[in-house]
């Protein structure tokens, strides 16, 4: 099956500090990306559609100035945390969907950031 | 807005036993539902359902969606201790966006 990279697997930062996240699709390309954020003991919450060549679409409740996406090249996108706070310690994890019909439009994820802000 | 209701919330079995799933949802242009399974990092894909009444099958595992109720269900059978994970549905619209359910504790005790 198809794969999605992230990088860095895990990161430490100190508080008001920016944390860049990448999500690469490497054996495809991707025109959409997802970014899920978990906390501890819950589910995935979508943050954000990552489309190629424009503006990520952001959900109701998740600050677009605070989490910038870029989604540069078919197979890049990145996720940074700007000035980011204790309370933005999370799981981060990114999607890259592979378009196609209704049985065969399906997501793969990366393997998920763990962000510990200090 | 759309929803995902997953439960129940956790289940603690011993091995051999059988388990099932439940995930109702409401979606606005549903496409599709997807589990996975989660354990200490991402999700990883189980299943893929788009038709009602067509189970798929995957060894212990199989798993029934019905768009007409809304709900799906995952079912193992012989559970073994490795089968210990989060279980999480979900649905997927005609943009490709997913929303996922709460997620299934499931334990399995040797």
């Amino acid at each position: 099956g198809a794969v999605v990279s992230q990088h860095p697997s895990w990161v430490i930062c100190k508080s008001g500090t920016s944390v860049k996240i990448e999500c690469r699709s490497l054996d495809f390309q991707a025109t959409t990306m997802f970014w899920y954020r978990q906390f501890p003991k819950q589910s995935l919450m979508l943050m954000a559609t990552s489309n190629e060549g424009s503006k990520a679409t952001y959900e109701q409740g998740v600050e677009k100035d605070k989490f910038l996406i870029n989604h540069a090249s078919l197979t890049l996108s990145t996720l940074t945390v700007t000035s980011a706070h204790p309370e933005d310690s999370s799981f981060y994890i990114c999607s890259a969907r592979v378009p196609g019909t209704a049985s065969t439009d399906t997501q793969y994820f990366g393997p998920g950031t763990r962000l510990t802000v200090l | 807005e759309d929803k995902v209701v997953q439960s129940p919330l956790s289940l603690v079995v011993h091995e051999g036993d059988t388990v099932t799933l439940n995930c109702s949802y409401e979606v606005t242009n549903f496409r599709s539902l997807l589990w996975y399974k989660q354990e200490k990092k991402a999700p990883t894909f189980l299943f893929m359902l788009t038709s009602s009444g067509i189970e798929k099958k995957s060894g212990r595992l199989s798993s029934i969606l019905d768009k007409k109720e809304l709900f799906s269900i995952l079912n193992i059978t012989a559970t073994q201790t490795g089968d210990s994970a989060v279980y999480l549905c979900a649905p997927n619209t005609n943009a490709g966006k997913s929303t996922f359910g709460d997620g299934t504790t499931l334990t399995v005790k040797p």
